[in-house]
């Protein structure tokens, strides 16, 4: 099993520019997340999913965009990226009734 | 409302133990996790405690939880240079479906010779 998985690995975009953040997991996991962490802070939760076809909102989620059409993928969008959307970003995955979250490598954005 | 506070940075010499501590506020919170970063890396859950427990211990790491001051620890024994990582504590409070996670900000920890 690959596990997590998220690319791209490091981005930088100009302000007013769209792009989306791939995630996938090949766990068959129901539940999956984003998350960013900046410095200083937690991770926060932007948007989540708890199947195919429904997602939720998190604690962060004004600026981006889900959709859950497949069990294993769960794409992150930015619209119109802004400097406060420099971060790193993680994509977790969850099994119904598991206590692990196992999270992919990270991407790094940078807005400018 | 939820927050979890950790102090930002802890340093001890190799072979020492660690104690890294954490302090939330959701009394609802069932479950409480210890997370470990390394440089680069994303999350990777070291432990986790159920709120009727006290004490978990798994091998080198012991989880203590007070939940009449809402504190929970994380010792880890005999640390080693491979520890040295950012240490994120997280609650899910009840939610009664998926379990969201609410995380501190991470003590780093620095283990020297």
């Amino acid at each position: 099993n690959a596990g997590v998985t998220q690319t791209p690995k490091f981005q930088v975009l100009k302000t007013g520019q769209s792009m989306t953040l791939q995630c996938a997991q090949d766990m068959n996991h129901e539940y999956m997340s984003w998350y960013r962490q900046d410095p200083g802070m937690g991770l926060r939760l932007i948007h989540y999913s708890v199947g195919a076809g429904i997602t939720d909102q998190g604690e962060v989620p004004n600026g981006y965009n889900v959709s859950r059409s497949t069990t294993e993928d769960f794409p992150l969008r930015l619209l119109s990226a802004a400097p406060s959307q420099t971060s790193v970003y993680f994509c977790a995955s969850l099994g119904q009734g598991a206590h692990e979250q196992y999270f992919g490598p990270g991407t790094r954005l940078t807005v400018t | 409302g939820e927050d979890v506070e950790q102090s930002l940075f802890l340093s001890v010499r190799e072979g020492d133990s660690s104690v890294i501590n954490c302090t939330y506020t959701d009394s609802s919170s069932t479950y409480l996790y210890w997370y470990k970063q390394e440089p680069g890396a994303g999350l990777q859950l070291l432990t986790y405690i159920f709120s009727n427990m006290d004490m978990k211990q798994d091998q080198r790491l012991t989880v203590l939880l007070n939940k009449k001051d809402k504190h929970l620890s994380l010792r880890i024994a005999d640390t080693q240079t491979g520890d040295s990582a950012i240490y994120f504590c997280a609650e899910s409070p009840f939610s009664g479906g998926y379990n969201k996670l609410i995380f501190g900000a991470g003590t780093r920890l620095a283990v020297h010779p």
